[in-house]
Parts: structure tokens; C-alpha cells; sequence
């Protein structure tokens, strides 16, 4: 399969902090990249997305950076809070194509300390 | 619409045994996707439909899998016979190509114990 690689494996962060999880492509036809968030017990969900015509989209505390000549984006989560404790998925599609596929990361277990 | 539904939540089997996962996509949907989640490989995606036909199966692991899609509203992941290995989280989601962007609904999962 068409690979994205998510680092780290897993992150501890203090409550107030700025939790940052990077990823990285290989196909150029990618140019859909979404971040999903996952709680335990819970299939994951769509927390923010960007596309590659734009370097930044911001929502609220989450921020994606994303560079295109690199092949990689990144997700910040600004004043962590222990709600945010989660597996965030970085994932890369082609919506151009004529396929709704989804390439996810490996995961990033998030650990917000109070 | 109470999202994509996937039954049972829970499975504990014997080594050998049949296993058979259930999924109902959001109505609508033309798209569902069967992913695995384990610690070591994360979101593995394993087959996907489209229009209720089966476009790409290269992530099935080996022929004792299959996947089916009868209708539009049901889809099964099959096992057979089930190996300790394949203990893991399975997971389906639909989406609808008619949207803006790829957004993929999961239902809740279905954690899979073969003992």
C-alpha cells in the first residue's frame, strides 16, 4: 500500500502545552490529508483537513503545517488539555481520483497530564 | 441517521472457528471500507466497496478472509478459520463520494479475540 509515516508512536504533554505529531508521504497525487482523532472504545473521527494549496489551516486550538516540497504535514494542538487525550491518525487520499480511499498513519497514542 | 453500525462489539472465539462481522453503512453512502487496527500496524485497510462492488481487496491478509456486500445497507467481514493473529480491532466505514471531501465515517468497531 501507498505508505504515510506518522511519528511518534506516542506523546506525553503537559497540560498548557503545544502537542505536535508529524507525518510524512510518498505519493504525489495525494491532495486530500486529514487529521482523525480516536478515543478508546470509539472508531475515529474527522477532527481537521487540509489540502496542499494552502501551508496552514487552523481550527480552534488544532493546527495543521503542511509543506508540500517535503511531502509532509504536521498536527499542533495548541493549551493541551487532558480532553485531548487520544490516538490522532494522520491520512493522505486522492480525491481527485476516482476513489474515496483513505491511506492512514500508524497512530499517535496523545497523553495530556492534568 | 445513527451513523454506520457494526455488530458485535465484542468476539471471543476458538482457534478455527468461524468468524463473521456485521456492518450497516450510513444510508446513502457509496462507499465502505473495512480497516483493521492492531498496536503494531495501526489503520490497515482491508478491502473497499463501491456501489456495493469490491474494488480493492490487496489489503485482505490471505484467502481465509473475505468480504461481502449484498446491498446497499449490509456489508459482512468473514474469517475462516480464525488464527490467534488475527485478534485485533475491525473496523468499518462509509463514505459518500458526492461530498466536498473524503470523510470517513467508522462505526464503533468490533474487537476480535481468537483464543
Amino acid at each position: 500500500q501507498q505508505q504515510v509515516k506518522q511519528s511518534p508512536q506516542s506523546l506525553i504533554v503537559q497540560k498548557g502545552g503545544i502537542s505536535i505529531i508529524n507525518c510524512a508521504y510518498e505519493n504525489t497525487a495525494f491532495d486530500y490529508f486529514p487529521w482523525y482523532q480516536q478515543f478508546p472504545g470509539k472508531g475515529p473521527a474527522l477532527l481537521i483537513a487540509i489540502r496542499p494549496d494552502v501551508s496552514e489551516k487552523k481550527e480552534g486550538r488544532f493546527t495543521i503545517s503542511f509543506n508540500k516540497s517535503a511531502k509532509q504535514f504536521s498536527l499542533h494542538i495548541m493549551d493541551s488539555q487532558p480532553g485531548d487525550s487520544a490516538t490522532y491518525f494522520c491520512a493522505a487520499s486522492n480525491d481527485g481520483g476516482a476513489t474515496n480511499k483513505l491511506i492512514f498513519g500508524t497512530g499517535t497514542l496523545l497523553a495530556v497530564q492534568p | 441517521d445513527a451513523g454506520v453500525i457494526q455488530s458485535p462489539r465484542h468476539e471471543v472465539t476458538e482457534m478455527g472457528q468461524e468468524v463473521t462481522l456485521r456492518c450497516k453503512p450510513i444510508s446513502g453512502h457509496d462507499y465502505l471500507f473495512w480497516y483493521r487496527q492492531t498496536m503494531m500496524r495501526g489503520l490497515e485497510l482491508l478491502i473497499y466497496f463501491n456501489n456495493n462492488v469490491p474494488i480493492d481487496d490487496s489489503g485482505m491478509p490471505e484467502d481465509r478472509f473475505s468480504a461481502k456486500m449484498p446491498n446497499a445497507s449490509f456489508s459482512t467481514l468473514k474469517i475462516q478459520p480464525s488464527e490467534p493473529r488475527d485478534s485485533a480491532v475491525y473496523f468499518c466505514a462509509s463514505s459518500f463520494s458526492g461530498a466536498p471531501n473524503t470523510e470517513a465515517f467508522f462505526g464503533q468497531g468490533t474487537r476480535l479475540t481468537v483464543v
